[in-house]
């Protein structure tokens, strides 16, 4: 049984600052990641994936992925008031298939 | 290319009727998976289906609940005889294959009267 595991939060950070979001998973072979966005009321939006290990950006957002300590990690710079959300952490692959396995979520506050 | 389409997009039941959720996958997408979502809580995988084939359903409560992916049309998933404890946000997502980015629908908010 894979899991996936974030700290529920709340995050908060001001307004421009870094936003750091932590997940560790359990199966060791897991082979691709994924961050989504989840807002209120709304359905979950997929903003990054990583599938190798080191560092991927994409705009204001960069996921990094170590496989050795079996961690991801999504960092937001300059974090703005729409950022505000609840960001899941995904995982698939490995041993069980090919299952998509969601942590928790962390929400996120970015204060004005 | 439309996205993940789920209908309906509200449906209220009352206890002890049928609900009947669909999910069509984004065009070219031959896995879905269902997700539950209580208020407030995060994502609880249900089952993952590809065109004709339950891969996995090691999520889905043992009784009332099915789910099917046919050879042509939507994904359904079926839950007989509602009960409150059933109310939920129920989202699908497809991919392409397994193991790649899947996207989700904007869900079915069943509510049990």
């Amino acid at each position: 049984q894979k899991e996936v595991e974030q700290n529920s939060g709340p995050l908060s950070v001001p307004e421009g600052a870094i936003a750091s979001l932590n997940c560790t998973y359990s199966d060791r072979v897991s082979q691709s990641f994924f961050w989504y966005r989840q807002y209120s009321g709304k359905s979950p939006e997929l903003i990054m994936s990583i599938y190798s290990n080191g560092d991927k950006e994409d705009g204001r957002f960069t996921a990094q992925l170590n496989k050795a300590s079996q961690y991801v990690s999504l960092l937001i710079r300059d974090s703005q008031p729409s950022d505000s959300a609840t960001y899941l952490c995904a995982v698939n692959g490995g041993n069980a298939g090919n299952m998509l396995t969601f942590g928790g979520g962390t929400r996120l506050m970015v204060k004005p | 290319n439309a996205g993940v389409m789920q209908n309906p997009r509200h449906l209220v039941r009352r206890r002890g009727q049928e609900a009947r959720l669909r999910c069509s996958p984004m065009k070219g997408h031959s896995h879905v998976y269902w997700y539950r979502q209580l208020p407030e809580e995060g994502l609880k995988f249900m089952v993952y289906l590809q065109k004709e084939n339950i891969i996995d359903e090691s999520g889905m409560p043992k009784e009332r609940f099915s789910a099917e992916f046919p050879k042509e049309g939507p994904s359904i998933l079926r839950i007989q005889q509602v009960v409150r404890g059933d109310s939920a946000a129920y989202f699908c997502a497809s991919s392409p294959w397994g193991g790649t980015e899947a996207f989700f629908g904007q869900g079915t908010r069943l509510t049990v009267v």
